[in-house]
C-alpha cells in the first residue's frame, strides 16, 4: 500500500516554541492531506484540509494562526503549532488519499507525540 | 453537517468470545471505510464497502454494510489478545472530495 511518513514521531518542546510537523506521501502525489488531532482514548479530529497550492481550509474552532499549515508540493504538507503551550500538547496525525476526488482509502502517517512543557 | 456514531464506546471481552461495533450515519453513504488503531499507533486501513448490502469477510472478521448504505457493522470471531486496539468507521463527506468523517471509534480489550 501507499506509504505517508510523518516526522517528528515525538517532540518535546518547551512553551512559546513554535514545533513543526512535516507528511509526506513517499509513492504517490497527494493534492490534498488532512490534518488530525487525537486525544487519549478519543476519535480523530479533523483540523484542517491541506490543499497544494494553495491555503488550507480549517475546522470551525481551530486557530489557522496557531497552526499554520503549508502544502508546497505534491508530497509534502507541513504543520506549525506556534507559540505552543502545555494544551497543545496532544497526538497529531496527517492522513492522504491516491485519488484527490475518488472515495478510496487513507493512509495515515505514523503521528506525532506533541508534549509541551 | 454529516455525522458518524458508533457503538459502543469500549467492549471488554474475554479472549475466544466474540465482538461487534456498529456504525451509523447521518447521510447516505456512497462507501463505508473501517479502520484499526493500535494502542499508541496510527489507524490502519482495513477495508472498504461500496455496495448496498454487501458483506466482506477477512478471516475472523466480517463486515456489512446496510442496505440503505447508512449503516455498518465489523464483527470479529473468536477475539484473540492482537485485536486489541480501537476500531473506526469513516464515511466520505459528500461535499468535500475525500475528507472522511470518522466515528468515535469502539476500543476493544481482550483479556486473556
Amino acid at each position: 500500500g501507499a506509504v505517508v511518513s510523518q516526522h517528528p514521531s515525538w517532540v518535546i518542546c518547551k512553551s512559546g516554541t513554535s514545533v513543526k510537523i512535516e507528511c509526506r506521501s513517499l509513492d504517490f502525489q497527494a493534492t490534498t492531506m488532512f490534518w488530525y488531532r487525537q486525544f487519549p482514548k478519543q476519535s480523530l479530529m479533523l483540523m484542517a484540509t491541506s490543499n497544494e497550492g494553495s491555503k488550507a481550509t480549517y475546522e470551525q474552532g481551530v486557530e489557522k494562526d496557531k497552526f499554520l499549515i503549508n502544502h508546497a508540493s505534491l508530497t509534502l504538507s507541513t504543520l506549525t503549532v506556534t507559540s505552543a503551550h502545555p494544551e497543545d500538547s496532544s497526538f497529531y496525525i496527517c492522513s492522504a488519499s491516491r485519488n484527490p476526488m475518488g472515495n478510496t482509502e487513507a493512509f495515515f502517517g505514523q503521528g506525532t507525540r506533541l508534549t509541551v512543557v | 453537517g454529516q455525522q458518524v456514531m458508533q457503538i459502543p464506546q469500549y467492549q471488554h471481552v474475554q479472549e475466544g468470545e466474540d465482538f461487534t461495533t456498529y456504525c451509523n450515519s447521518s447521510t447516505t453513504l456512497s462507501n463505508i471505510q473501517w479502520y484499526k488503531q493500535r494502542p499508541g499507533g496510527h489507524p490502519v486501513f482495513l477495508i472498504q464497502l461500496v455496495k448496498s448490502g454487501e458483506v466482506k469477510k477477512q478471516k475472523r472478521l466480517t463486515f456489512q454494510f446496510g442496505e440503505a448504505k447508512k449503516n455498518s457493522s465489523l464483527h470479529i470471531t473468536a477475539t484473540q489478545t492482537t485485536d486489541v486496539g480501537t476500531y473506526f468507521c469513516a464515511g466520505p463527506d459528500n461535499n468535500a472530495g475525500n475528507m472522511l468523517t470518522f466515528g468515535g471509534g469502539t476500543r476493544l480489550m481482550v483479556k486473556p
